[in-house]
């Protein structure tokens, strides 16, 4: 089955303590992309990557680190988190030039 | 600056139909996603337009006018399971999509 695979769903850490969420696609699309959602404020772009190691700043990218070593993966790192990074994030993939993201179900991080 | 607007909520009666409108202002412009969210679920995709007019796909249509920086997607025979928020996705070029706050529709019986 054709998907987006994010782990964890749910997470709940202490302010400072490094953290990755996985992200892995298997539909071996070029683009990649975390967002995250808060109420109100709609999906905002993280970063972002058309292909292996080639990676760029989307809106809200302070705080935040990511990686492309291999086309399927694009972890999210919180080097050191804080509760403002306390959302929904959401990870998603397409192929380039099409439309339509592919969306991951979600990782609700919660950061005290 | 990039702007999207729709509106909050909207409720509306199984059976019915039911627009919703969404303007946007943007740097760049490409084409206009519509996606459907549930609550605490990944958003989904239903429409994009890229040209000016309505596309219709089923129960649902999406209308853009890119001159009027205006897009509308129509839901008709409205079920239950339509309750849900649908996101206004402008793509701004460079595969860059910004999205709206999103507009949470209320189905009721």
């Amino acid at each position: 089955e054709a998907q987006v695979t994010q782990n964890p769903r749910y997470l709940i850490t202490v302010t400072g303590k490094k953290l990755t969420v996985t992200c892995s696609q298997n539909m071996n699309h070029e683009y990649m992309s975390w967002y995250r959602q808060d109420p109100g404020l709609g999906l905002r772009q993280i970063y972002y990557s058309m292909n292996v190691e080639v990676t760029d700043k989307g809106d809200v990218p302070e705080g935040y680190k990511v990686s492309r070593k291999e086309k399927r993966n694009f972890p999210l790192i919180l080097e050191s988190p804080s509760p403002n990074q306390t959302s929904l994030y959401f990870c998603a993939s397409s192929l380039l030039g099409e439309g339509g993201y592919t969306f991951g179900s979600g990782t609700r991080l919660t950061v005290v | 600056g990039q702007n999207i607007d729709q509106p909050t909520e909207m409720t509306a009666t199984e059976g019915a139909i039911v627009q919703i409108n969404c303007t946007y202002q943007t740097s760049g412009f490409n084409g206009l996603f519509w996606y459907q969210q549930h609550a605490g679920e990944a958003p989904t995709f239903l429409s994009y337009n890229v040209l000016d007019g309505l596309e219709e796909k089923g129960r649902f249509s999406s209308f853009l006018s890119r001159s009027k920086g205006y897009s509308y997607l129509l839901l008709k025979e409205l079920q239950m399971k339509d309750s849900a928020s649908y996101l206004c996705a402008p793509n701004t070029g460079g595969f860059k999509t910004i999205f709206g706050a999103g507009t949470r529709l209320f189905v009721k019986a």
